[in-house]
């Protein structure tokens, strides 16, 4: 039973325009969210996190929006820029952050120039 | 603060072959967390210590895994009897306390390959 779900595979995005990746999860017990970006050849990288208690959070060109009553979050990278070009993993925990993360299996961002 | 470390980056062996990894911290961190990452999957969880003690074991751990963390530094992963399925990527990743608003630091991995 996978408990974040994210369903887009792959995604491709022009240079400049918005990239938006989504995910779901299934227990209502998460609250806390993270997005990882993760290089060929290299471990995932901590890109941005949000609390059960806000629904947006942002930094810099990134913003991740949460709904709770869908149970859905989605991650906004406006301008999209080619060295986006990543995996990236959603990822929720429980008990304020303090279980370990649940990662959910990655979208592939394509940004092209 | 050279990140984690993780090693050896490449692991080729026999199967039925034990095998170690090991997985040096940030030093002022005292969580450590085990995940490993096949392909076309997210990371999944195997293990976590805090300092010195293993808090949390997965079921994907079967009795052929271990990990230790002595004296709350590094962390070892052992493999005994390798199958040709333990092919993955083990990745290491560290934290200071709950995790939070921050994230765990994740090493670049050990790629396994079980032959």
């Amino acid at each position: 039973d996978q408990q974040v779900k994210q369903n887009s595979p792959s995604l491709s995005v022009q240079e400049g325009r918005i990239s938006i990746l989504n995910c779901d999860y299934t227990n209502s017990m998460f609250d806390y969210f993270l997005w990882y970006k993760k290089y060929p050849a290299e471990g995932p990288t901590f890109l941005i996190s949000i609390s059960s208690i806000k629904d947006k959070n942002e930094d810099g060109r990134f913003t991740v929006f949460l709904n709770k009553s869908a149970k859905h979050l989605s991650l906004h990278i406006v301008p999209s820029q080619p060295g986006d070009s990543a995996v990236y993993f959603c990822a929720a925990s429980f008990f304020s952050g303090n279980t370990p993360l649940v990662f959910g299996k990655g979208t592939r961002l394509s940004v092209i120039a | 603060d050279t990140g984690v470390s993780q090693n050896p980056r490449h692991k080729i062996t026999k199967r039925g072959q034990n095998v170690t990894f090991r997985c040096d911290p940030i030093s002022e961190h005292n969580r450590l967390y085990w995940y490993r990452q096949t392909l076309g999957q997210g990371p999944e969880f195997l293990t976590y210590f805090q300092n010195e003690a293993q808090l949390e074991k997965s079921r994907l751990l079967s009795d052929r895994f271990s990990a230790e963390r002595p004296k709350g530094s590094f962390s070892t992963l052992e493999i005994q009897r390798t199958e040709q399925g333990d092919s993955a990527m083990y990745l290491c990743a560290s934290s200071l306390g709950q995790q939070g608003f921050y994230g765990y630091t994740f090493g670049s991995g050990t790629r396994l390959t079980v032959v």
